[in-house]
């Protein structure tokens, strides 16, 4: 079974400061996506990365996959209170089954 | 558009009721899912569609049941409820098959809680 392994699972930062949210695997995956969620709505997606190495960025937000493709990182510049929320990463199976496998989430909380 | 619309947004339901919850998408999708979300689990796929008519199960499955009679329609029906089931659920489609890193498209969520 492959599982994504999120870390950390909560987060508590004063506006300003940088942070980084983490999202292994041992298994290989084909792509990788970001979503975010707010309190009482659904995730929505931020970015998906499909090459070994590749990195994109979102404003303030960084994005890159693992080499092997197996691991992927969130970097947030200058957090602001907007950047609150639950971050999840999901997986696209290297079976490629179309079945996303989700993290279980960084709860994000950003203080003015 | 109203993009992917869940309805009811809150349920209380005794044990061993029975409901639906509704889906519908405006965005003429062929691609459907429904996740359940519990606190520091993420996301559990419970079944998706590929198109009317198509429907398979996902990792949790169990208690649960769907039909997809037509593309923009997705309902679940949760046949004798048990206090395992509350949780808050998420209704998705996407355009593309997310072999073809497709974006799902969330609706807002039901929260459902089983007494």
């Amino acid at each position: 079974t492959q599982l994504l392994e999120q870390s950390p699972q909560f987060l508590s930062i004063q506006e300003g400061e940088n942070l980084t949210v983490y999202c292994n695997s041992s298994s290989v995956f084909s792509s990788l996506q970001w979503y975010r969620q707010e309190p009482g709505e659904g995730p929505v997606l931020l970015v998906t990365v499909v090459t070994g190495g590749e990195v994109k960025k979102l404003k303030r937000l960084t994005f890159q996959f693992g080499d092997a493709r197996k691991d992927s990182s969130l970097h947030i510049t200058a957090a602001q209170p907007g950047d609150t929320g639950l971050y999840l990463c999901a997986g696209n199976g290297s079976s490629n089954t179309g079945k996303l496998i989700f993290g279980q989430g960084t709860t994000l909380q950003v203080k003015p | 558009n109203a993009g992917v619309t869940q309805t009811p947004k809150f349920r209380i339901l005794k044990i061993g009721q029975s409901m639906t919850l509704q889906c519908a998408q405006d965005m003429n999708h062929n691609y459907m899912y429904w996740y359940r979300q519990d606190p520091g689990m993420g996301l559990k796929l419970i079944y998706y569609s590929v198109g009317a008519g198509i429907t398979d199960k996902g990792e949790v499955p169990n208690g649960y049941n769907v039909s997809r009679s037509t593309t923009e329609d997705f309902p679940l029906r949760l046949e004798l409820a048990a206090p395992s089931q509350t949780s808050v659920y998420f209704c998705a489609s996407s355009r593309r098959a997310l072999t073809d890193t497709g974006e799902l498209f969330f609706g807002e969520g039901s929260r459902l809680t089983v007494l």
